[in-house]
């Protein structure tokens, strides 16, 4: 069992609302991920963190800004909801070793967002 | 390009029933596969990771073989449970950057009937 926790589970929302969705992870890792998952698409990389005060944009273009202040949490921000940020949001961690290339990929629950 | 591709994109199976999800690649240089089961609305959890040098590896009913030589992966069901309806996703890394850089399947979507 993956100790990485993702809040609120679902989100229903009107236009224009700022919204944070909370991820936290207590095992320690550096990197962190976040992905967007429409139905019965692939997931996308949408910000990832390598450690503290790491964050870069991933593979696709996103509103929304993520922060790492502490190791365990990288919460993500959208500013303005429009209803074409209504999508699955996933949040992942990873103990990858670049050099061994080992590691798995732990994934939260997601947060199902709604934006009317 | 680096891309995933899965096959079929859904498939319904009777309880107590095998099945083989195929997945193809061209990611490279090849560093590892994964295949994940997401239940629907919850997150992807790992089944099995295979690096270059595995061939076949099992995790309870579920065996994933790997095909490094003409990029395939399949995933084996065994004896099918209500349990198992699910959306099962191919995921590959590539080698060389520290991110490991992963790319995802669409997933097949199982649905095994009673």
């Amino acid at each position: 069992e993956a100790d990485i926790y993702q809040t609120p589970r679902y989100l229903v929302i009107g236009t224009g609302k700022k919204i944070t969705l909370e991820c936290s992870q207590t095992m320690g890792h550096d990197k962190m991920y976040w992905y967007q998952q429409d139905p019965g698409m692939e997931l996308h990389l949408i910000h990832y963190s390598y450690g503290v005060n790491s964050t870069e944009k991933g593979d696709l273009s996103s509103e929304s800004t993520v922060s790492r202040i502490r190791t365990e949490h990288f919460p993500l921000t959208l500013e303005s909801a429009r209803p074409s940020h209504t999508s699955q949001y996933l949040c992942a961690s990873s103990d990858f070793d670049s050099q061994e290339n080992t590691g798995e990929l732990f994934f939260g629950e997601g947060s199902r967002l709604t934006v009317l | 390009k680096n891309q995933v591709e899965q096959s079929p994109q859904s498939l319904i199976i009777l309880e107590g029933k095998n099945c083989t999800l195929q997945c193809n690649y061209t990611v490279s240089p090849f560093s590892n596969l994964r295949w994940y089961k997401q239940d629907t609305g919850r997150g992807p959890v790992s089944l099995t990771i295979m690096t270059f040098s595995e061939n076949t590896k099992s995790n309870g009913r579920y065996t994933a073989t790997l095909d490094a030589d003409t990029k395939q992966s399949s995933l084996h069901i065994t004896a099918s449970q209500l349990s198992d309806s699910a959306s099962y996703i191919c995921v590959v890394s590539d080698r060389g950057s520290t991110l490991g850089r992963l790319y995802f399947g669409r997933g097949t979507q199982l649905t095994v009937w009673p």
